[in-house]
């Protein structure tokens, strides 16, 4: 079975705290997503990535930074938390081996709470 | 522009009634079109998708789901509702081109006993 990894379920930060988030998947997945997810809202798109070093910006990517140095990682980091940026984080990952159909893979999410 | 409309925020049926979640979907090009279910506090579970092919797509936990192209619809399906089907249900949608999924705003589905 393919296994997303977020390393922090919850997480409680002060404003202007700078915030890691990290993912890890274990299937060799060449797509990686960060996704926030807001009741109401749905899951938001903030950034993705689709290769190693290679990042692209999502639909709300204000106020937020990705990293992939290694294939099976993807940190997304919040440079100074701010209330607003209280959210789920979702982080996702899909392989290209099934020519473009596949689905995504989500991990169990990261809970943070920026006080 | 790509994007999913889910009308419902909630859903209630009784236990061993059908249920009906519903989809529309706005896309340029062919969509490929997925289901997810989320508990509470846990990540997202995909339970189905449509990609070509026969427009009944049978998927995990007797789900299944009718994709409608002339009314853009992918309405997710189950004959018999459990009460352990209670949880958040997610429509996705992307094309070949595009590596983004679009979501849906979500359905609370509450069956009661």
């Amino acid at each position: 079975d393919v296994k997303v990894t977020q390393s922090s379920r919850y997480l409680v930060k002060r404003t202007g705290e700078k915030v890691f988030l990290e993912c890890v998947q274990d299937m060799d997945h060449e797509n990686m997503f960060w996704y926030r997810q807001d009741p109401g809202l749905g899951l938001r798109l903030i950034y993705f990535s689709y290769d190693v070093k290679m990042k692209e910006k999502g639909d709300i990517p204000e106020g937020y930074s990705v990293s992939r140095e290694k294939k099976e990682r993807f940190s997304l980091i919040l440079e100074s938390a701010s209330t607003n940026q209280t959210s789920m984080y979702l982080c996702a990952s899909r392989g290209t081996g099934t020519g473009g159909t596949g689905e995504l893979f989500f991990g169990e999410g990261s809970r943070l709470t920026v006080l | 522009a790509q994007s999913v409309a889910q009308p419902e925020d909630q859903v209630n049926v009784a236990e061993g009634n059908p249920l009906t979640v519903k989809c529309t979907y706005s896309v340029s090009g062919n969509p490929y079109l997925f289901w997810y279910v989320q508990y509470p506090n846990r990540g997202l579970q995909f339970l189905l998708k449509y990609i070509t092919g026969d427009n009944l797509v049978k998927g995990s936990y007797g789900f299944e789901a009718e994709f409608n192209k002339s009314q853009t619809s992918f309405h997710l399906k189950k004959p018999s509702a459990l009460v352990s089907d209670s949880a958040l249900y997610f429509c996705a949608v992307r094309t070949y081109n595009f590596n983004k999924f679009y979501f849906g705003s979500g359905t609370k589905l509450n069956v009661k006993p």
